[in-house]
């Protein structure tokens, strides 16, 4: 059964530093991986989506890589803001079809000013 | 991205009363549509997928006569909570996914549940 983890659970960090959440899941037969934001008592806003046959993928300040074979992905977020302090989700799709997304628990980030 | 609505946004009710939430998908057409509950500072839970026009199949341990889920067309998935109790008080979460050629999951804003 696919199991995501993500570390860390909880990051504390001050204005302007750049910083990696990571993401590991145990089976490497993955679709594809996404990454979500969260914030508090909200929905889901989605970041990143990386097919299985992508290494990686950029959105403005975001970059998430993908290494299937070793079931791992990272989250690369540059010069953090205050606005950046949400809950950040990793989820994949199994590669079977009709299977659904399977989240880890969340890395929450508080960036402060 | 695609667009996925839920009602209500929030719901507070009396223990032993039914909930109804709605799920739609505005701008394409859904396939399969996914419930999954969040607790707390917990992440997202899955709890059945649908098919519309077929039976849900549910995940282990969530109760099928409890949440019933009716994907009665390719917009519209409804979950129903029968007989809510404290307990079953959550964020409940609607997922949609077109058969289109990025196939993705879009996702819905999330339903508050609260039984007092």
């Amino acid at each position: 059964k696919q199991e995501v983890t993500q570390i860390p659970a909880a990051l504390s960090v001050p204005e302007g530093e750049n910083l990696v959440l990571n993401c590991s899941f145990t089976d490497s037969a993955i679709y594809n991986l996404q990454w979500f934001r969260q914030d508090p008592g909200k929905g889901l806003t989605s970041l990143l989506l990386i097919q299985s046959s992508q290494r990686e993928q950029t959105s403005g300040r975001l970059n998430a890589s993908l290494d299937k074979s070793s079931g791992r992905s990272t989250l690369y977020i540059a010069a953090s803001q205050p606005g950046d302090s949400a809950t950040y989700l990793c989820a994949v799709r199994p590669n079977q079809a009709g299977t659904a997304l399977i989240f880890g628990k969340g890395t929450t980030l508080s960036v402060s000013s | 991205g695609a667009v996925v609505s839920q009602h209500p946004s929030r719901v507070i009710c009396k223990s032993g009363t039914s909930v109804k939430i709605e799920c739609r998908s505005l701008d394409f057409q859904a396939t399969t549509m996914f419930w999954y509950r969040q607790f707390p500072k917990q992440s997202l839970m899955l709890m059945a997928t649908s098919n519309e026009g077929s039976k849900a199949t549910y995940e282990q341990g969530v109760e099928k006569d409890k949440f019933l889920i009716n994907h009665a067309s390719l917009t519209l998935s409804t979950l129903t909570v029968t007989s809510a109790h404290p307990e079953d008080s959550s964020f409940y979460i609607c997922s949609a996914r077109s058969g289109g050629k990025v196939n993705e999951q879009f996702f819905g804003p999330g339903t508050r549940l609260t039984v007092l």
